[in-house]
């Protein structure tokens, strides 16, 4: 079956621009969660989705940062105002429940210059 | 605060030989964790996981041991592979919550 499908794979836009990335989860999946990874370190938690609800929001570092899944299945990322600091691998994964491991896309590779 | 590390970068292995990685964590309301393996333009890949309940769990070649009293793990890799050349990334999460904490991986290079 499918993965998850993240879109786009690489993006490039202006400081203080707009973006939206995608992310389609594997199907039947409830849970949903964003990460980001810069060089060198792991993956950090941006938030996660329990259906079209955001159950944790904590890791989104400021305002300009927005997710919603209004659905239940495709999740989008939104980043208001981008920074320099904002370029990074967007990641995401879902998963069946809690104790079953997540299952990544391949990223978005974002470059903000 | 990093609550998950993994304090060595890279670690080389001759092929066939066994290869250790190593992840410690601070907080002790962990009780889920799991291995993912990262090749270059690629998301992770799950491994193998490991309930609080266990010290360990044997997948194949990959098995994770777990140290509760000393808030360490580690993946062994037997015998290793030229194809297991990777990003290896420790991550937990603790009772009640579905948020995984990564470590800051180890790069594993095994070597024909």
């Amino acid at each position: 079956g499918a993965g998850v499908s993240q879109t786009p794979s690489n993006k490039v836009t202006e400081k203080g621009k707009y973006v939206e990335l995608r992310c389609d989860p594997i199907s039947g999946h409830t849970a949903l969660y964003w990460y980001r990874q810069s060089l060198g370190q792991g993956p950090e938690f941006l938030i996660y989705f329990q259906g079209t609800g955001a159950a944790d929001d904590s890791g989104l570092p400021n305002d300009r940062f927005f997710a919603v899944r209004p659905e239940g299945s495709v999740s989008t990322l939104k980043i208001q105002r981008t920074e320099r600091g904002d370029s990074a691998v967007y990641l995401c994964a879902s998963s069946n429940d809690r104790d079953s491991p997540l299952h990544f896309g391949n990223g978005t590779r974002l470059t903000v210059t | 605060d990093q609550q998950v590390k993994q304090n060595s970068p890279s670690l080389s292995v001759q092929e066939g030989r066994i290869s250790i990685l190593n992840c410690d964590y601070t907080n002790s309301m962990f009780d889920y964790f799991l291995w993912y393996k990262k090749y270059p333009a690629e998301g992770p890949t799950f491994l193998i996981s490991i309930s609080s309940i266990k010290d360990k769990n044997e997948d194949g070649r990959f098995t994770v041991f777990l140290n509760k009293s000393a808030k360490h793990l580690s993946l062994h890799i037997v015998p290793s592979q030229p194809g297991d050349s990777a990003v290896y990334f420790c991550a937990a999460s603790a009772a009640g919550t579905y948020k995984y904490i990564f470590g800051t991986g180890t790069r594993l290079k095994v070597l024909a």
